[in-house]
């Protein structure tokens, strides 16, 4: 499967404990999202990188939250001392940057669950 | 500041009729694009259909039609002869020109009973 893999799938965690979810995007797509997305909502976005490069962050992205993709392939989203709140589906996504069209479609992984107790 | 609007919650559709899912935006952008995404059960978002605010062609893919009514601000997707396999969520984004980052709607859930 060469679609966007997403690593664990779900994740039952204390609160204040730190967890940590893996993206492996498609291997020919520079670009790399982050979305959370909670129950009855549609994804909200959350960073972007473009390469190793870290372009864009939300305001949702609070001090405990922090993004790396440190080699321009996978990427990882870690979030310290959880809290409740913190409860959510977290997507991820990529695309290929070749290009100024709008059309690029983004391709998104089946997602990470993250449940805080 | 983009939003978008997914006025219904749920809809539910007969297999093989065809089923409207409402879609409002709202952008001070003069260039931007509109996408519909599904998303059954395992979570996992589907590009469905495209539409740029240029383009003076509703979209088409498929059985999925895009009417976009741009004085209205409308983008409406239309699935024709629906199938069992198409219940799930239904999601309008948008993005503004040059930037991917896309702003979804709240979703409408669609059921197809057999």
């Amino acid at each position: 499967d060469t679609g966007v893999s997403q690593d664990p799938r779900h994740k039952i965690t204390k609160r204040g404990q730190n967890v940590t979810f893996r993206c492996d995007p498609i291997s020919e797509h520079n670009r790399l999202y982050w979305y959370r997305q909670t129950l009855g909502q549609g994804p909200e976005f959350l960073t972007y990188f473009q390469n190793e490069a870290q372009l864009e962050k939300s305001r949702l992205l609070s001090d405990r939250f922090s993004a790396e993709r440190p080699k321009g392939s996978f990427s990882t989203l870690e979030i310290q001392r959880t809290e409740q709140g913190d409860s959510a589906m977290y997507l991820c996504a990529s695309r290929t940057g070749i290009g100024q069209t709008n059309t690029g479609e983004l391709f998104f992984g089946e997602g990470s669950r993250l449940t805080v107790l | 500041a983009q939003k978008i609007t997914q006025t219904q919650p749920g809809m539910f559709v007969q297999e093989k009729e065809a089923v409207t899912l409402d879609c409002t935006y709202d952008t001070s952008d003069q260039s931007y694009g509109l996408f519909w995404y599904k998303q059954p059960s395992s979570g996992e978002m589907i590009f469905l259909i495209y539409q740029g605010s240029y383009d003076e062609q509703n979209a088409t893919e498929g059985r999925y039609s895009l009417n976009f009514q741009k004085a209205r601000k409308s983008a409406n997707l239309v699935i024709s002869a629906s199938q069992l396999g198409d219940s799930a969520m239904y999601f309008c984004a948008m993005s503004r020109s040059g930037y991917s980052t896309l702003t979804f709607g709240k979703g409408t859930m669609l059921l197809v009973s057999p």
